[in-house]
């Protein structure tokens, strides 16, 4: 089971505005991650934010972390065509064990 | 380019037979990890193994097997194949066996007809 939950499941945008996509998790965790996909390819690391951080922001993107409401959000600012592309967000559970588990992602079209 | 290498990128095959993914890790990283991923179960863990030990398991199914070996690169190995094990197979690296940021190849597209 996937203990992530992204929202839109798809978006589609023009250039230059902002995409915003939300992540919802089940337990605690000890990071939760973002990350990038396009097209069937491999899966390319954006943000990790830990449990006690609230936000955190990398160039054109800023993540948010509610650990009381157990969601996440990931902000693509001025957005370009480049960044279509499929998002995921993973957990790392206060487990011994560090492996992450994906939501079913977020599909985000740029129009031109 | 992330540093983990994965061969080979496309396989296909038939019901029944075997095949082996092979995955490099980057440099250094001593955690390699097994992720699975098909349109109908989306991004499934399958296992991690650190410094040669299998450290955690995850959704692999008992015809699946992985190792890593001394100079860390891994295998996984995929028997007596069914068409739902279609998928693609990613492996990722960690530097340590902590929750650190996970490196991923590009995948190998396992197809069987």
């Amino acid at each position: 089971s996937q203990q992530g939950e992204e929202d839109p499941q798809a978006l589609s945008i023009q250039e230059g505005e902002n995409a915003t996509m939300n992540c919802s998790y089940k337990t605690s965790i000890n990071n939760l991650q973002w990350y990038r996909q396009n097209s069937g390819r491999g899966l390319v690391h954006l943000i990790l934010i830990r449990s006690n951080e609230r936000e955190k922001h990398s160039g054109r993107l800023r993540v948010t972390l509610d650990t009381s409401k157990k969601s996440s959000s990931l902000l693509i600012t001025a957005s370009r065509a480049a960044d279509t592309a499929s998002y995921f967000c993973a957990t790392v559970l206060r487990t011994n064990d560090y492996k992450l588990s994906f939501g079913a992602g977020t599909t985000v079209t740029v129009r031109a | 380019d992330s540093g983990v290498t994965q061969t080979p990128k496309h396989l296909i095959t038939a019901t029944g037979q075997r095949v082996t993914l092979r995955c490099s890790p980057r440099s250094g990283d001593l955690s390699v990890y097994w992720y699975q991923q098909s349109l109908d179960q989306g991004l499934q863990f399958l296992i991690q193994y650190y410094n040669g030990e299998e450290r955690a398991k995850g959704n692999i199914l008992e015809r699946f097997s992985a190792q890593q070996f001394p100079d860390l690169h891994s295998e996984l190995n995929l028997s007596s194949l069914e068409l739902g094990d279609s998928a693609l197979y990613f492996c990722a690296s960690s530097a340590g066996g902590g929750p650190d940021i996970q490196y991923f190849g590009a995948g190998t597209r396992l197809s069987v007809l």
